[in-house]
């Protein structure tokens, strides 16, 4: 597609429930990460990946956290017994390599809310 | 680690007249790329404008420029003849040269653009 496409764009689940948040990166990208953005507050780093290099998992706030990316494209972001904290956009970008030149296009995020 | 403040979380201007937005950085490295990014009500992250460290020369794209004061590590956004649509959240961001590379972005501010 043109853009970082992620999916769904807006969650409501029950707090204890595990969700899914799937993110589709700019063809050509080898780049792809995932930042947690809370209510009126900035980006907070969750995961990166680069090709096929182990990805940088330290952002992620716990191990309720994980994102696996296949075959180099797609990732899905999965948090497990969601907690009410966990509630906030989830945005995910991509760019061309990870050199730090290159443009990061950032997706219109999934926003999560935990009841 | 990197830290990024924004110190300014509103701001309003005038249609027509001229806004800067602060920002500061706290880095140990030399080298390295500063980045102003718009995200409007959509949620998407919109890249403004970029300046890499090693450049005196302030970036500048039509009605937006920085001032980039590399030992006050200082990075403001300058926007001229301010526009209705230029009312967004704007963050500013860091980001390494080197392997590990994602964005440490700033709070935030948001810019209100009177009629």
């Amino acid at each position: 597609g043109a853009g970082v496409s992620q999916s769904p764009s807006n969650k409501v689940t029950e707090k204890g429930k595990d969700v899914e948040l799937r993110c589709d990166p700019i063809s050509g990208h080898t780049a792809l990460y995932w930042y947690r953005q809370s209510l009126g507050q900035g980006l907070e780093f969750l995961i990166y990946f680069q090709g096929n290099s182990a990805p940088d998992k330290s952002g992620l706030p716990s191990d309720r956290f994980s994102a696996e990316r296949t075959g180099g494209s797609v990732s899905t972001l999965t948090i497990q017994r969601t907690q009410q904290e966990d509630s906030a956009v989830y945005l995910c970008a991509s760019s061309r390599q990870s050199s730090s030149g290159n443009t990061i296009y950032f997706g219109e995020g999934s926003w999560l809310t935990v009841v | 680690a990197q830290t990024v403040t924004q110190s300014q979380p509103e701001m309003s201007v005038q249609e027509a007249e001229t806004v800067t937005l602060s920002c500061t950085y706290d880095t140990s490295e030399s080298d390295y790329y500063l980045f102003w990014y718009k995200q409007p009500p959509s949620r998407q992250m919109i890249l403004v404008i970029r300046q890499e460290a090693y450049k005196q020369q302030n970036a500048t794209e039509n009605r937006f420029s920085v001032n980039f004061q590399k030992a006050a590590k200082s990075f403001s956004l300058k926007i001229s003849d301010s526009q209705l649509g230029d009312a967004a959240m704007y963050f500013c961001a860091y980001r390494r040269t080197n392997a590990g590379n994602m964005l440490t972005f700033g709070g935030g501010t948001r810019l209100m653009v009177k009629p």
